[in-house]
């Protein structure tokens, strides 16, 4: 099946822009979706469709999608936004959605 | 506001059966199906498949077509997730979620809007 590779973690400090890929194979054919979730809560849908936001998720989220890699970029990252990271696309070929392994967001 | 509210907490022993329940509010049901996902311990969400909320259809993802039924009474506005056989591997958090798409999807459209609070179903 599909594989989503997501870093284990990333650390940004508050302010700077944190930037969380996820790679796979050609993943440009893809649409990918992202999710945010906090600790003990359940996932928020942070980004949808590549790069649209869904209403009440704050501008300065944005996603991107070219080549093998997948990103959700953070701008202006606070300590809110100390949370895990899941991608999501849909894999045709065994007819399921798949996640990435998630990354978490630290905020130094 | 959309609100999707599960049932609490489940302590099962192995080969014994549950029952989540997810109760929509804030939103027509019928137009928006719902889907079914669990996240087992320090792991990402796993997708259990879904229901149509107009038609009562139910898909199940390839692992998970068997021991999980799908069920629904739009009468009170609520959906069910049945699992049967538990086996201590079942211990996970179970989400159900809007399908983001509306009452049904192609592929890419899969996508989950808004999401329960979540169940633990503990098996042991």
């Amino acid at each position: 099946s599909y594989v989503l590779t997501q870093p284990p973690s990333v650390s940004v400090a508050p302010g700077e822009t944190a930037r969380i890929p996820c790679g796979a194979d050609n993943i440009v054919t893809k649409v990918v979706h992202w999710y945010q979730q906090r600790p003990g809560q359940a996932p928020i849908l942070v980004i949808q469709y590549d790069t649209d936001r869904p209403s009440g998720i704050p501008e300065r989220f944005s996603g991107s999608n070219a080549g093998n890699m997948a990103t959700l970029s953070i701008s202006g990252v606070e300590a809110g936004d100390e949370a895990d990271y899941y991608c999501q696309v849909w894999d045709s070929s065994s007819h399921t959605t798949v996640f990435g392994g998630g990354t978490t967001l630290t905020v130094l | 506001q959309v609100q999707l509210v599960q049932s609490g907490p489940e302590l099962k022993k192995p080969g014994a059966s549950v029952k989540v329940s997810c109760k929509a509010s804030g939103y027509y049901m019928k137009s928006y199906g719902v889907n079914w996902l669990r996240q087992a311990p320090g792991q990402g969400p796993e997708w259990l498949g879904w229901i149509n909320t107009g038609s009562g259809d139910a898909t199940y993802a390839r692992d998970f077509a068997g021991r999980f039924v799908f069920s629904l009474d739009i009468s009170v506005t609520t959906a069910y997730l049945l699992i049967n056989s538990l086996k201590a591997e079942d211990t996970a958090i179970y989400y159900c979620a809007r399908l983001g798409s509306g009452a049904d999807f192609a592929g890419d459209d899969l996508y989950f809007d808004h999401w329960g609070q979540g169940t633990l179903v503990t098996v042991s």
